[in-house]
């Protein structure tokens, strides 16, 4: 099974509205890392957050982990049409990332 | 620096048909990875490569073989295509901790098996 899970499946927003994605996953981690996927195409990669730290931002990003509840949050703010793409959390255990099944985000114009 | 090249890009086969996914990284990375994602569904590991000269298998390694070839390449074969392994198949290449940990992905091949 994959180790990470992401909530909501989907997600529809205004734009300049804020989205928030979570992620949950069930076995100890090195670092969780948050991809972005347009339709068609490969992943590409947001941001890296190691398991020692809480909080961490990049730009319009903030991405939160609690090691204890194994979950972990992305918040896009003030979002834009153009952010519109599925989201992906993937968990680092060793050398094999694992993704979850992604948060499909429409960012209405 | 092309980053992370797969081909065919595109490919149809019949069932019982064998093809190998070619893949080639050249930023120097160690691990490189393939994954196959089907329709709405997120990224499910096949097989991983740590370093040159290891594999080891992901979440769904059956009906699949993989050969790390040298740092460079890592590929899939497909030993006799069967209908469920229609998908979209992702090679990727990763950094090292010191570098942070990042997957770097190919475009994807897509591939029908009828």
């Amino acid at each position: 099974s994959q180790q990470g899970e992401e909530d909501p499946q989907a997600l529809s927003i205004q734009e300049g509205e804020n989205a928030t994605m979570n992620c949950s996953y069930k076995t100890s981690i090195n670092n969780l890392q948050w991809y972005r996927q347009n339709s068609g195409r490969g992943l590409v990669h947001l941001i890296l957050i190691r398991s020692n730290e809480r909080e961490k931002h990049s730009g319009r990003l903030r991405v939160t982990l609690d090691t204890s509840k194994k979950s972990s949050s992305l918040l896009i703010t003030a979002s834009r049409a153009a952010d519109t793409a599925s989201y992906f959390c993937a968990t680092d255990g060793n050398n094999d990332m694992r993704f979850g099944a992604g948060t499909r985000l429409t960012v209405k114009p | 620096n092309a980053g992370v090249t797969q081909t065919p890009k595109f490919q149809v086969l019949k069932t019982g048909q064998s093809m190998t996914l070619q893949c080639a990284q050249d930023m120097n990375h160690n691990s490189m990875y393939w994954y196959r994602q089907d329709p709405g569904m997120g990224l499910r590991l096949i097989y991983y490569s740590a370093s040159e000269g290891t594999t080891d298998k992901g979440e769904v390694p059956n009906g699949y073989n993989v050969s790390r070839l040298n740092k460079r390449e890592f590929s899939l074969r497909l030993e006799s295509a069967a209908p469920s392994q229609t998908s979209v198949y992702f090679c990727a290449s990763r950094t090292d901790w010191s570098s942070g940990n990042t997957i770097y992905f190919g475009e994807g091949s897509w591939l029908t098996v009828v």
